[in-house]
């Protein structure tokens, strides 16, 4: 069964702090692996990984795929209070006509001022 | 602003009853997934629609049904409701085509709760 599991659940910082989000997958037929931040309403596209070892970076977020052990990492430096969200990890599966998202639980995220 | 349209935002109903949510993609886009995200469980994918056709069924419910249409936005159809289908429901579009390598914009989604 594919399945991508996120951790931790949920964490608490302080503004200022770096964080390191965790995403590892098995799955059958890898495509790409997507990031998104959920907010209270749509999940916002933050990252497309398809290659290991290429890191894409937006502003004080990174993220980095590894494809042999078969996980990924979504960094964010010097947290802000509107970091805050549920960030969710997504495996998108090849065979078909269609992107076929496998997502994680998503891990909580909450920075205090 | 994703630029996927979800109307309506919320929808209180009793069981028993139908109702239909309605997606329009972003401009240009000619995908238009249906994803379920309910409390206890992550965003599950339910269909896919690519130009009109079905592309692919995912954990969708045989009450449950969806279109697209020509001018490209999508209804889901909910049937015969029942308390444990009370769940966010999120449309999102992708450019689509043939490479797939296109991300997935989602809608604020459509809150549904059944009474």
């Amino acid at each position: 069964e594919d399945k991508v599991v996120q951790s931790p659940l949920s964490l608490v910082v302080h503004e200022g702090d770096t964080v390191t989000l965790n995403c590892s997958y098995e799955v059958t037929n890898f495509r790409s692996l997507l990031w998104y931040k959920q907010e209270k309403k749509a999940p916002t596209f933050l990252f497309m990984l398809t290659s290991s070892g290429i890191e894409k970076k937006s502003g004080r977020l990174s993220s980095i795929l590894d494809k042999k052990e078969l996980f990924s990492i979504l960094n964010i430096t010097a947290t802000q209070t509107g970091d805050s969200a549920v960030y969710l990890c997504a495996v998108d599966l090849r065979g078909g006509a269609t992107n076929k998202l496998i997502f994680g639980t998503g891990t909580l995220l909450a920075v205090q001022p | 602003d994703s630029g996927v349209t979800q109307t309506p935002k919320h929808l209180i109903t009793a069981t028993g009853q139908r109702v239909t949510l309605r997606c329009s993609p972003r401009s240009g886009d000619l995908s238009v997934y249906w994803y379920q995200q309910s409390l206890d469980q992550g965003l599950q994918f339910l269909i896919h629609y690519y130009n009109g056709e079905e592309r692919a069924k995912g954990n969708i419910l045989e009450r449950f049904s969806a279109q697209q249409f020509p001018d490209l936005h999508s209804e889901l159809n909910l049937s015969s409701l029942e308390l444990g289908d009370s769940a966010l429901y999120f449309c999102a579009s992708s450019v689509g085509g043939p490479l797939l390598n296109s991300p997935l914009h989602f809608g604020n989604g459509t809150r549904l709760t059944v009474t």
